[in-house]
């Protein structure tokens, strides 16, 4: 089947936006998701989007959804060296199946 | 949310042996799953652990190589059987929070097979 497809590298510096990016596979899937992965760590839920929203702001978190495109992006504002890590972005494909991206790994330089 | 533990947090095989990994949630939960992350790599949905019947398995997954029990509605356990070094993953079991359609995952547990 399709991946849900992301880029694999992002590098800003300190204070600056990231935005990550996803495109996803599934036209009714019901939620997406960003999950964070820390160095040797499991997966951290960040926040989640339901379908029929197209953005959703949790503090330094904004989700946008394009359904047309099947878009998701995570724009974090105000990066901090601490928010480096691994960035999934996964649908919920149906009976709670999630189906994760490829993952995209942050680097905050001071 | 829920807090998953999971144990062993890592371990090293040889390669022929089996290892059992075990998942505790802290609340009841309705469903529980198993994902495995190999190394560089993206999550892959093993199987759903059903509670009170067989695991639901997912597609190049099969119940010989890993046998999964759910003996109640807070607790899993998945068994890499036979193992080789191509078994080398991260395993990480999660849950589904009770009030939104959401996973919570477990720290992992990460496997070697020499």
């Amino acid at each position: 089947g399709e991946d849900v497809e992301q880029s694999l590298f992002l590098s800003v510096r300190e204070g600056d936006s990231s935005v990550i990016n996803c495109t996803y596979t599934d036209s009714s899937s019901t939620y997406l998701y960003w999950y964070k992965q820390e160095p040797g760590a499991g997966l951290q839920l960040l926040t989640y989007i339901f379908s029929n929203m197209d953005m959703k702001q949790d503090q330094r978190l904004t989700v946008l959804l394009n359904k047309k495109d099947k878009h998701l992006s995570l724009r974090i504002a105000d990066t901090q060296t601490g928010d480096s890590a691994i960035y999934f972005c996964a649908e919920n494909t149906g009976f709670q199946k999630l189906v994760f991206g490829t993952g995209t790994r942050l680097l905050v330089s001071p | 949310s829920a807090v998953i533990s999971q144990k062993p947090s890592r371990d090293i095989c040889q390669r022929g042996t089996s290892l059992t990994i075990q998942c505790q949630v802290d609340s009841q939960v309705t469903m529980m799953f198993w994902y495995r992350q190999q190394p560089g790599q993206s999550l892959t949905l093993i199987a759903t652990a059903n509670q009170g019947s067989e695991a639901t398995y997912e597609s190049g997954f099969v119940i010989d190589k890993f046998p999964i029990s759910r003996p109640n509605l807070t607790f899993s356990t998945l068994t890499v059987s036979n193992m080789s070094p191509e078994d080398s993953s991260i395993y990480l079991c999660s849950a589904l929070g009770t009030l939104t359609d959401t996973q919570y995952f477990g720290p992992g547990t990460r496997l070697t097979v020499l």
